[in-house]
């Protein structure tokens, strides 16, 4: 079975300050995995994936994220946090042989950037 | 931009009661997902539909709950008999030509209350 860990409900940064939202995976074999970011009621939206090649990836809006196969995390970062960050950030992960075409979410971690 | 749309955005249904959530599709996907999300929980795979059937399904996902493509546009998810419990956010999401290595895009979400 596939899971996925976000061990912090909520991260709190000053604007302008580099931010990280942590999440780390167990899946069998080799995972796709995506952050998705979600405003107050509004579905989810897709930030950036992970499928192969480079451990770094960068998505949209200025974040990145880095994946780190021996410690089986996906951290989202973003260099300059701005008060529009603030949101609901989900890290998911799909697997690359089985568990079909479905995503398996986090918990999710509330950003608040504040001035 | 093109966007996945739901409706309605809000469903209030006494339980026992039917009722269909709708969803249109980004236009040339094929990958069909139904997600839902139990207030402060996390997103939860329901089903996944590709070339009008069922591809895989949640333990969620039981007798209760049917999903189709009637028109070959619109993406339908049924509850025939609605519990208190069937209480949550649920969300459309479609992929493109190929499920595995596409992102998902997620609709806004319709809140289904049951009373």
């Amino acid at each position: 079975a596939q899971s996925v860990a976000q061990p912090e409900d909520q991260v709190n940064v000053a604007e302008g300050n580099p931010l990280t939202v942590k999440c780390t995976y167990s899946v069998s074999g080799n995972p796709y995995l995506f952050w998705y970011v979600q405003y107050p009621n509004r579905g989810l939206q897709f930030l950036l994936k992970y499928i192969t090649g480079d451990n770094l990836v960068k998505g949209s809006y200025g974040f990145e994220a880095e994946f780190n196969k021996s410690q089986t995390s996906f951290h989202l970062k973003k260099p300059s946090a701005l008060v529009s960050d603030s949101a609901l950030y989900f890290c998911a992960v799909r697997a690359f042989t089985g568990g079909g075409n479905k995503l398996t979410f986090g918990t999710g971690t509330q950003l608040k950037v504040e001035l | 931009e093109p966007e996945v749309t739901q409706t309605p955005s809000h469903q209030v249904t006494q339980m026992g009661q039917e009722v269909i959530l709708r969803c249109v599709p980004i236009s040339n996907h094929l990958y069909f997902y139904w997600y839902r999300q139990i207030l402060g929980q996390k997103v939860e795979f329901l089903v996944s539909f590709y070339n009008n059937e069922i591809s895989e399904k949640s333990e969620i996902f039981d007798d209760q709950f049917s999903v189709e493509r009637p028109d070959g546009s619109n993406f339908t998810l049924k509850i025939r008999s609605t519990k208190l419990e069937d209480s949550a956010m649920y969300f459309c999401a479609t992929a493109g030509t190929s499920g595995r290595n596409h992102e998902q895009y997620f609709g806004p979400g319709t809140r289904l209350t049951v009373t």
